[in-house]
């Protein structure tokens, strides 16, 4: 089953802070996050695994509780670069069964 | 360092014809995912190939299927297109298990069925 993200759509002025919510039904073994601006592929920003382990960029930060089965990704003053649209994808099966993605948050920076 | 390449980017096909899309993964990475993403349905898992064998396989039909090379290259396969099969095909990279790594993504191929 697909995780829920919101909200769907935020436009922010550059230099403001943004919070980015994933949620699943089920449970996670890890969430993954990436970005995609239009016509291109997605990008890796984290990953963030059961029991705390977290590995991506050292600009984005993000959390994980894996009681509520929830992730929430932090875009701290923001910059026209951050624009596009932010996809979790979440694992519920230790790799079995590929990521699950989110259908994504569309992301506006205005300058 | 060469990142994941899909060849070809875009391709048109006639329903019913089959059509085979290539993957050359990061070299040194042995895990290759394929994922079909539409407006529609987002991003959707197909399956996963690591050292030549299939791992996992999500919930499409048989007319799609992949292999993966010794040198980790990997193919996918649509027979019997159908026009609900055009969309952007994306090869994922991972060096191993997908559970401690992310992925590198490939820029697509994009398939329209007419």
């Amino acid at each position: 089953q697909q995780p829920v993200q919101s909200p769907q759509a935020v436009i922010l002025r550059e230099g403001e802070d943004a919070v980015i919510n994933c949620s699943s039904s089920k449970a996670l073994y890890s969430v993954h996050w990436y970005r995609q601006k239009h016509g291109e592929a997605p990008v890796f920003l984290m990953i963030l695994l059961k029991g705390g382990e977290q590995k991506g960029h050292e600009k984005i930060s993000a959390s994980f509780n894996e009681k509520k089965q929830q992730s929430s990704l932090y875009l701290t003053a923001s910059q026209l670069s951050y624009s596009g649209t932010y996809f979790c994808g979440t694992d519920s099966g230790g790799g079995a069964d590929g990521l699950t993605f989110g259908k994504g948050t569309h992301l506006i920076i205005q300058p | 360092k060469a990142g994941v390449t899909q060849t070809p980017r875009y391709l048109i096909k006639t329903r019913g014809q089959q059509v085979t899309l290539s993957c050359s993964p990061i070299s040194g990475h042995r895990s290759v995912s394929w994922y079909q993403q539409t407006p529609g349905q987002g991003l959707q898992f197909l399956f996963e190939y690591f050292s030549e064998t299939q791992r996992n396989k999500g919930n499409f039909p048989g007319r799609f299927s992949g292999r993966q090379f010794s040198n980790s290259r990997s193919e996918m396969n649509v027979s019997t297109l159908e026009l609900g099969d055009s969309a952007l095909y994306l090869c994922a990279s991972s060096p191993g298990a997908l559970l401690g790594y992310g992925y590198t993504f490939g820029s697509g191929t994009r398939l329209t069925v007419v």
